[in-house]
């Protein structure tokens, strides 16, 4: 079954304790992105990759880190998290190339204490 | 700044109702407007898109309707069931949606409907 898959689903740790969320995906896409969505802000795109070893800072990347060593993986890494990192956070990707819908994971509900 | 403003934030209807949810955007560059339908404890999911060289597209019981010159876009859901609740968000990409164009979403529209 083609889909995008998040690690982990539900995570409540403490400020400044490193994590990392994991986001997988089995279409071959060449394009992943990870996006936080908040109430009445809609979700907004914290990072995206184009291929591997090649990111970008999406619209709100501050506190954020990515890699891309393999094509199937985008992981998210919070350094040093904070509350204002609270959120519902998803993984997305899609093929290049005109008109291609995104592919988004079923998220994962962070909350930093 | 909020580059797609969507409304409204909440949206109640009967069974067998039409459901209208409303988009206005500013960068006039966008050319690709997709919708998309996310269920709780789910990732969004594509329900439609459109293009800015057609006023509307129809897929079953969802239509988008396009305005190129009020920049503004909507979608309609006809006859609309229960199955329908969820939230909506509608977003606008430029460069067809391709990996320079990125998608810039709305703050989206929960939708219930009531049997």
């Amino acid at each position: 079954e083609a889909q995008v898959t998040q690690n982990p689903r539900y995570l409540i740790t403490v400020t400044g304790k490193k994590l990392t969320v994991t986001c997988s995906q089995n279409m071959n896409h060449e394009y992943m992105s990870w996006y936080r969505q908040d109430p009445g802000l809609g979700l907004r795109q914290i990072y995206y990759s184009m291929n591997v070893e090649v990111t970008d800072k999406g619209d709100v990347p501050e506190g954020y880190k990515v890699s891309r060593k393999e094509k199937r993986n985008f992981p998210l890494i919070l350094e040093s998290p904070s509350p204002n990192q609270t959120s519902l956070y998803f993984c997305a990707s899609r093929l290049t190339g005109t008109f291609q819908p995104q592919h988004f994971g079923d998220g994962t509900r962070l909350s930093i204490l | 700044q909020q580059q797609v403003k969507q409304s409204p934030q909440s949206l109640i209807v009967q069974k067998g109702g039409i459901s209208i949810i409303n988009c206005a955007y500013e960068n006039t560059a966008f050319d690709y407007f997709p919708w998309y339908q996310q269920f709780p404890g789910k990732g969004p999911a594509l329900l439609i898109a459109i293009r800015p060289d057609v006023s509307e597209k129809k897929e079953g019981r969802f239509t988008i309707s396009f305005n190129k010159s009020a920049k503004q876009f909507s979608l309609h859901i006809m006859d609309s069931q229960p199955g329908d609740s969820a939230t909506y968000f509608c977003a606008a990409s430029k460069g067809g949606g391709t990996s320079y164009g990125k998608l810039t979403f709305g703050q989206g529209t929960i939708l219930t409907v009531h049997p």
